[in-house]
């Protein structure tokens, strides 16, 4: 069974920095291509970023593009998302998920991020 | 990317049908047949009922079908339960790697 586990949110200042990762078990996450996405409080979802299989491809939403960078680490089945520079509107349950042949298959339960003051 | 359209709300009583659509553009619905649907319900994660328009995974009811047509996507849900009120979100390839969401539709079974 997929399962992907979130973690590394939490309460940063406008300006600041963190760091999400998401763990993969149950599948080699090296097989899939793996993405972020968000659900803002009032807002639908949003993807974020997403990276290839072997890590050597990195994609992003004009809204991070510059301020967030995704990476993986196959020997370790970990995900990250590496955000600075943070605003008010990053504010979101961040999700880690699957990509299967073009649809977004699997999904993780969420770390929630809050920037504020 | 702008966000897919999708009605905020929906509702039905309990054994009808109900249909939700989800328009993008010629970018992304109209020119991928990799639109999905999602359900979530409050506190879970998104679950995937549809992919690449028309096929459901393993394990999801009948009862829940997709189509498009053009640069418009729906999602129809037979005799509606009790256990299908929730918030429902398409999403389309968008070319390049990129995926582009819909607002989401929260249903109300009456």
């Amino acid at each position: 069974e997929v399962q992907l586990l979130e973690s590394g949110g939490g309460l940063v200042q406008p300006g600041g920095s963190l760091r999400l990762s998401c763990a993969a078990s149950g599948f080699t996450s090296s097989s899939y291509t793996l993405s972020w996405i968000r659900k803002a409080p009032g807002k639908g979802l949003e993807w974020v970023s997403s990276t290839s299989d072997s890590g050597g491809g990195a994609y992003y939403a004009e809204s991070v593009k510059g301020r967030f960078t995704i990476s993986r680490d196959n020997s370790k089945n970990t995900l990250y998302l590496q955000m600075t520079s943070l605003r008010a509107e990053d504010t979101a349950l961040y999700y880690c998920a699957t990509v299967i042949a073009g649809t977004v298959y699997h999904w993780g339960q969420g770390t929630l991020v809050t920037v504020s003051s | 990317q702008s966000a897919l359209t999708q009605p905020a709300s929906v509702s039905g009583s309990p054994g009808q049908s109900i249909t939700i659509s989800c328009t993008g553009t010629s970018s992304d619905v109209g020119r991928f047949d990799l639109v999905s649907w999602y359900q979530q319900h409050p506190g879970k994660a998104p679950k995937l009922m549809i992919y690449e328009v028309t096929k459901r995974p393993s394990g999801v009811s009948t009862r829940f079908s997709g189509s498009k047509s053009g640069n418009t996507a729906s999602l129809t849900i037979s005799g509606l339960q009790a256990e299908d009120e929730a918030d429902y979100s398409c999403c389309s390839y968008a070319g390049d790697s990129t995926w582009v969401f819909g607002g989401g539709t929260k249903l109300t079974v009456l």
